[in-house]
């Protein structure tokens, strides 16, 4: 079975700091994508990022950082800088890339304010 | 592009009705999968969909069905409403079959629905 856990529940920051959302995961696949997701109060999950089990490369997209360890099973999600703009909903997932698998498996969120 | 369309985007229902809910997927996607999201229970994947075919389907109860139409359309059924079946319905649409996740998942905006 496969598991996803986001520690945090909630983070409030004031603008302009740095925050970094902590995501493990646990699988017995040895293939499989790891996702974040960002959710507004639209409701609707906004892609921010996919990465595959043998890509550990880190990654940066302007404000946003991402670290995959698969030694610790874990996939961190950094914003610099953060903005207002950023206070949302992130959820970390996992699927399994081979046949059969039960879709995306998501971690509880973690609520991120960020205060002007 | 048109992104994932579900409609509709809100729904009172009362204990014991049935509801069917929409979800188009963007042009050329022909996998779409639903996931039910609570306070509760977070997000949970309730069945996933390819060429008119269920490929897999979630811990959830019969009550809980879906169907997908030859242009990629899906729409669930939830029959016998319960109040506990108050939630966020959110599709997704992706270009591969289920369980690659070579395709990444984009989402629609959701339908909430209101048992009462």
């Amino acid at each position: 079975a496969q598991k996803v856990t986001q520690a945090q529940t909630e983070i409030s920051v004031v603008e302009k700091e740095d925050v970094t959302l902590d995501c493990v995961y646990e699988t017995r696949d040895t293939t499989y994508y790891l996702f974040w997701y960002k959710q507004p109060p639209s409701g609707e999950l906004v892609f921010l990022i996919r990465r595959n089990s043998f890509d550990e490369q880190n990654e940066i997209s302007g404000r946003y950082s991402w670290n995959f360890q698969k030694s610790t099973s874990s996939f961190n999600f950094t914003i610099t800088a953060s903005q207002v703009v950023d206070s949302a909903v992130y959820f970390c997932a996992l699927v399994y890339s081979g046949g059969g698998a039960d879709g995306l498996t998501f971690g509880k969120g973690t609520h991120l304010i960020i205060q002007p | 592009k048109a992104g994932v369309t579900q409609t509709p985007r809100y729904l009172i229902k009362t204990r014991g009705q049935q509801v069917t809910l929409s979800c188009s997927p963007i042009s050329g996607h022909r996998s779409v999968s639903w996931y039910q999201q609570t306070p509760g229970q977070g997000l949970q994947f309730l069945f996933e969909y390819f060429s008119e075919t269920q490929r897999n389907k979630g811990n959830f109860p019969g009550r809980f069905s879906g169907r997908q139409f030859s242009n990629s359309r899906s729409e669930m059924n939830v029959s016998t409403l319960e109040l506990g079946d108050s939630a966020l319905y959110l599709c997704a649409s992706s270009t591969q079959p289920p369980g690659t996740g070579g395709g990444g998942y984009t989402f629609g905006s959701g339908t909430r629905l209101t048992v009462v």
